[in-house]
């Protein structure tokens, strides 16, 4: 079954700095990837969803790659702030498989200190 | 207000024990899911349900059983309780169809003594 690899597990960077987490997927019938931030004690939360082929999404605060080629995924929070500490993982559909199945990476942690 | 509602927040079990979580959700999605996070697992998939049938099942214990009362209803008895169910237990819904996001609730942590 799908595989899903995500680094790094942990990462601290200073408020203002960028972070970037990195996902890399085994299967190429893989077509819909999330990315979700889980804050402390909470539930989690959707950032984004894409699909298709190579793209950059941005969002609120962060830009999401995707490389079908590569078969990775990346959420680059650029100037982050402490209230960007949380846990985040991506996830991922695969087309082939179950069209309900989320297969999850085991999240990196991010702290953003003042 | 929340539009999906787990209940009860934290639950504490003896081994061997048997508890229902509940999980209802207000979005008017027609699919449903259970999750499970613990310390020593990532976030795995446990099942899923599209119009009150199941669809998915990805665990491998028939101890854990899915019951659907109504459409937004989707909720998730453990018969014979052990030590290793304790986890977070997140219930999630999204509407119909192929790779559509799914959200979650707030889940239920579980401890099983």
């Amino acid at each position: 079954g799908e595989q899903v690899e995500q680094r790094p597990p942990h990462l601290s960077v200073r408020e203002g700095d960028s972070a970037v987490i990195t996902c890399t997927y085994t299967d190429p019938n893989s077509y819909y990837f999330f990315w979700y931030k889980q804050e402390p004690g909470a539930s989690l939360q959707l950032l984004m969803k894409v699909f298709s082929s190579t793209e950059i999404n941005e969002g609120q605060g962060f830009t999401v790659l995707l490389n079908k080629k590569d078969k990775r995924l990346s959420l680059n929070l650029t100037a982050a702030h402490p209230g960007d500490s949380a846990a985040y993982f991506c996830a991922v559909i695969n087309s082939g498989g179950s069209n309900y199945k989320l297969t999850f990476g085991k999240g990196t942690l991010l702290t953003v200190t003042p | 207000d929340p539009k999906i509602i787990q209940k009860p927040k934290y639950l504490v079990a003896v081994t061997g024990s048997e508890k229902i979580l509940i999980c209802e959700q207000y979005l008017g999605h027609n699919a449903m899911y259970w999750y499970r996070q613990s310390a020593k697992k990532p976030l795995e998939f446990m099942f899923s349900y599209s119009y009150q049938k199941l669809m998915d099942n990805q665990t491998a214990s028939s101890r854990f059983q899915p019951q659907s009362s109504k459409k937004n209803h989707l909720d998730l008895q453990i018969t014979a309780l052990k030590p290793d169910d304790s986890a977070t237990y997140f219930c999630a819904s999204s509407q119909e169809g192929q790779g559509v996001e799914q959200y979650f609730g707030p889940g239920t942590r579980l401890t099983v003594l």
